[in-house]
């Protein structure tokens, strides 16, 4: 079964604090991995999809890495509006209807 | 990125009677579209694929009985909770792919009382 461990819960950041969300996750066969962001009574906002190890990809203050059992969320100098939660979730080349299974999210605050 | 929409937003209704809602891609046709549930402070749940011309295939635990799934078109698929209850009280929300990645709508909040 898929599974996938998002770190930490919650996190709390001064504006301009760096920091990384980690996303663990086990699936049989890695299709891709997808990071996404919501904000509260909205739907998820998409923002990365990695394919393979080594597979890096940036959008301004985000980037996304990704090895063979986890991937990192980098925020680089965050501002208040990078607050949100952030979701991770996998696809496996097993799993028909090309189906996500999603983490518990992490939820980000940057204070100004 | 591509747009998904949904209607309504959010919809209040009596413990016993169905609900409608419905999710359009709006830039893109869609074969296949996702139904996922979320409750307060916990991540998505898939709770139906939602497949254009045959049925739709349930995920373990959810009653398709309850949440009928009907794909018309290309371009729409509509969920209807039947005969729904307080604990049907949660956020739906849609999603659909033109290629690889998964486009979210802007979820439907139902309140039943």
């Amino acid at each position: 079964e898929d599974q996938v461990t998002q770190s930490p819960e919650a996190l709390r950041l001064q504006e301009g604090e760096s920091s990384s969300l980690n996303c663990s996750y086990t699936v049989s066969g890695l299709r891709g991995l997808f990071w996404y962001r919501q904000d509260p009574g909205k739907g998820p906002e998409f923002l990365f999809t990695l394919y393979s190890a080594g597979e890096e990809k940036e959008k301004e203050r985000l980037k996304a890495t990704l090895t063979k059992k986890e991937s990192f969320l980098h925020i680089t100098a965050p501002k208040p509006e990078d607050s949100a939660t952030y979701l991770c979730a996998v696809q496996a080349w097993e799993t028909s209807g090309s189906r996500l299974t999603f983490g518990e999210g992490t939820q980000l605050t940057v204070n100004p | 990125g591509a747009v998904v929409s949904q209607h309504p937003s959010w919809v209040i209704c009596k413990s016993g009677t169905s609900v409608k809602i419905e999710c359009r891609s709006l830039d893109f046709q869609a074969t296949t579209m996702f139904w996922y549930r979320q409750f307060p402070k916990q991540s998505l749940m898939l709770m139906a694929t939602s497949n254009e011309g045959s049925k739709a295939t349930y995920e373990q635990g959810v009653e398709k009985d309850k949440f009928l799934i009907n794909h018309a078109s290309l371009t729409l698929s509509t969920l209807t909770v039947t005969s729904a209850h307080p604990e049907d009280s949660s956020f739906y929300i849609c999603s659909a792919r033109p290629a690889n990645e998964q486009y979210f709508g802007p979820g439907t909040r139902l309140t039943v009382t």
